[in-house]
């Protein structure tokens, strides 16, 4: 069975300072996997993936994440925080044509 | 393009009726996901169609949901017989395939029990 693990309900940082936000996964298989971003009262965006080649992978808004296949991780990081960054983060997996599985979430505050 | 709209945003119903949520996917997607978003809780997968297959049924949590697909676009999730705990969110997503592509969501039905 396919999981994801967010270790951290909350992430507070200061504007100007590194980000991360933890995930560990499970799945048979190689993974697939996602990060998306849930900002107040709006829908899910997709922020980056990672399917297969290069463990360091860019995505929208600044953010990257590596891959780590001995650790079963995928930390979503960002050099500097932004105020408008604060939102709620899922991290999530699949492997081949299997429903994606989502993590709990994170929610990320990023203070002035 | 138009992304993936959901309707109704916002559905009070009262325990022991029926409601209908609708989505309509991302034009040329092939794939369909419907979810359910509690307080706390995550996203929790209830169903998929991708193509013409037979869908993925295996994230409903009782017989009293269900879903169809016409036509290979709009979707629509049934609840019968509601009960309190199925208030939540109610997100739909589609995605050009299963897989390697990332899904694209929509702003969710936001269902109240009474």
């Amino acid at each position: 069975a396919q999981s994801v693990a967010q270790p951290e309900d909350q992430v507070n940082v200061a504007e100007g300072n590194p980000l991360t936000v933890k995930c560990t996964y499970s799945v048979s298989g190689n993974p697939y996997l996602f990060w998306y971003v849930q900002y107040p009262n709006r829908g899910l965006q997709f922020l980056l993936k990672y399917i297969t080649g290069d463990n360091l992978v860019k995505g929208s808004y600044g953010f990257e994440a590596e891959f780590n296949k001995s650790q079963t991780s995928f930390h979503l990081k960002k050099p500097s925080a932004l105020v408008s960054d604060s939102a709620l983060y899922f991290c999530a997996v699949n492997s081949g044509n299997t429903p994606l599985v989502f993590g709990k979430g994170t929610r990320l505050s990023v203070i002035a | 393009g138009a992304g993936v709209s959901q309707s109704p945003s916002n559905k009070v119903t009262e325990k022991g009726k029926d409601v209908e949520l609708r989505c309509d996917p991302i034009s040329g997607h092939t794939a369909l996901y419907w979810y359910r978003q509690s307080l706390g809780q995550g996203l929790e997968f209830l169903i998929y169609f991708q193509g013409n297959s037979a869908p993925d049924k295996s994230g409903l949590p009782s017989d009293r949901f269900s879903a169809e697909r016409t036509g290979g676009s709009v979707s629509t999730l049934t609840i019968q017989r509601t009960q309190q705990e199925d208030s939540a969110v109610y997100l739909c997503a589609s995605s050009a395939g299963t897989g390697i592509n990332e899904q694209y969501f929509g702003p969710g039905t936001r269902l109240t029990v009474t």
